[in-house]
């Protein structure tokens, strides 16, 4: 099974921040991440996918990169909208994993 | 209006089974695959497997076969997910999740809470 080591598991953040969270597969999954914002008791909402691609919808703060074994989800000025947990997931192989999540937290 | 809408609320012993069915709207039910993945009281995302509405075939991780099967309707566009030998463990929200062609899950159902406790 592929491992992703999501960090980190929190950080605390002020509003206009920019805040970058970090995704590491156990092996090569190309570009194969997606990631999701998830609010207390609401489902998890798709912000990025095949890596840096943006869902419809997201707002342009919210970017993605990386290849291969290393991926990065960026929030470049945070909003009081965009406190949550997140959570890194690889659509390479099965079974399909997630990070064990980062929870965004007002400073 | 694009919609994947859950079965509410479960209570079960120990021991019991569990059936959590999903219905999808606004979309061609046979075009994508259904995931699940469940959550326990706070913890992260789990994935427990996946059926294509099309053909009927399904996928376990190791941990889930032999306890997890995932059946579909296609007259009714619903995927139904049933867990047997339920423990405490298995206690968690239980979601459906759309796949899409690039295999991110783009649209989510509402969440099934399922509470396993004697």
């Amino acid at each position: 099974d592929i491992q992703m080591t999501q960090s980190p598991s929190s950080v605390s953040a002020s509003v206009g921040d920019r805040v970058t969270i970090t995704c590491r597969a156990s092996q090569d999954i190309s570009s194969w991440v997606a990631w999701y914002q998830q609010k207390p008791g609401k489902a998890p909402k798709l912000l990025i996918y095949t890596a840096s691609s943006l869902q419809n919808g997201v707002p342009s703060r919210f970017s993605g990169s990386g290849s291969g074994t290393d991926f990065t989800l960026t929030i470049s000025s945070l909003q009081p909208e965009d406190f949550a947990t997140y959570y890194c997931q690889q659509a390479n192989s099965f079974p399909r994993t997630f990070g064990q999540g980062t929870k965004l937290e007002i400073k | 209006q694009v919609h994947l809408v859950q079965s509410g609320a479960e209570v079960k012993k120990p021991g019991a089974s569990v059936e959590v069915s999903c219905k999808a709207s606004g979309y061609t039910f046979t075009s994508n695959s259904i995931h699940w993945v469940r959550q326990a009281p706070g913890q992260g995302l789990e994935w427990m497997g996946t059926i294509n509405p099309s053909g009927g075939s399904s996928s376990y991780p190791q941990k889930f076969q032999g306890r997890v099967t995932m059946t579909r309707d296609t007259s009714t566009s619903t995927v139904y997910m049933e867990v047997s030998s339920l423990r405490s463990a298995d206690t968690a929200v239980y979601y459906c999740a759309r796949n899409r062609a690039d295999d991110s899950f783009d649209l989510w159902g509402q969440g099934t809470m399922v509470t396993v406790s004697s």
